[in-house]
């Protein structure tokens, strides 16, 4: 199973909401991401959990909390969003660190209003 | 440090061949590969972890100079479903980075 699964799709929120995105994969990966893309532009790095521990943080606002709960789960919580905020919200996973091809979700389309 | 990418877009007929370069101005540990199609999750081509290593599947392959801190990606006899972006993605030493190149708008006709 090369899968990785994201919920929700497509996630609608206010500038005063709180939201969480979620991620799994069963590959046994041992290093999971969470990228922001905006349209027509690269993947952009927001976090890296490696063994589980965070090991690399973009300087991202506050306002996007991850969480690795176990090496199947990665999960975003989203508070207090600005509509700029507003990006497909990828997640990857790898067998390790970045000598290993990293396999995404489907992502989530999120919208900020 | 984005790594550039070049062209910025390529239109190409069935069947005809394609180049994709990539520069970065860091030093590279690796060279990752993806395709992502529109609406879609960017999927894995191919890794190059050696310096002049090169590789290649069916009819795409890559190339990893990394003297001159370069890549590129080589389409040939091009098909419909080679449509979409391109991105490398680069890994430096010590980190668990893959930083994205800025993309090649690949679109095929028949």
């Amino acid at each position: 199973d090369t899968e990785v699964t994201q919920t929700p799709k497509h996630l609608v929120m206010g500038m005063t909401n709180k939201k969480s995105l979620k991620c799994e994969q069963h590959m046994g990966h041992r290093a999971m991401y969470w990228y922001k893309q905006k349209a027509k532009k690269p993947p952009e790095l927001m976090f890296v959990y490696s063994y589980e521990k965070l090991s690399i943080n973009e300087s991202v606002p506050s306002r996007f909390s991850p969480e690795c709960p176990n090496s199947s789960l990665l999960n975003l919580h989203l508070h207090a969003l600005q509509p700029e905020d507003s990006a497909l919200y990828l997640c990857a996973s790898s067998q390790a660190e970045v000598s290993y091809e990293q396999y995404f979700g489907p992502g989530t389309r999120l919208t900020v209003t | 440090q984005q790594p550039v990418q070049s062209p910025q877009a390529v239109i190409l007929r069935e069947g005809e061949d394609a180049v994709i370069n990539c520069s970065s101005s860091k030093a590279l540990y690796s060279v990752h590969w993806y395709r992502q199609k529109h609406g879609e999750a960017p999927v894995f081509l191919m890794i190059l972890l050696k310096g002049g290593e090169q590789k290649g599947h069916e009819k795409i392959s890559a190339s990893f100079n990394e003297k001159k801190q370069q890549s590129s990606l080589y389409l040939t006899a091009s098909q419909l479903s080679y449509s979409g972006t391109y991105f490398c993605g680069t890994g430096s030493y010590n980190t668990d980075k893959l930083i994205f190149g800025t993309g090649t708008r690949l679109q095929v006709f028949p």
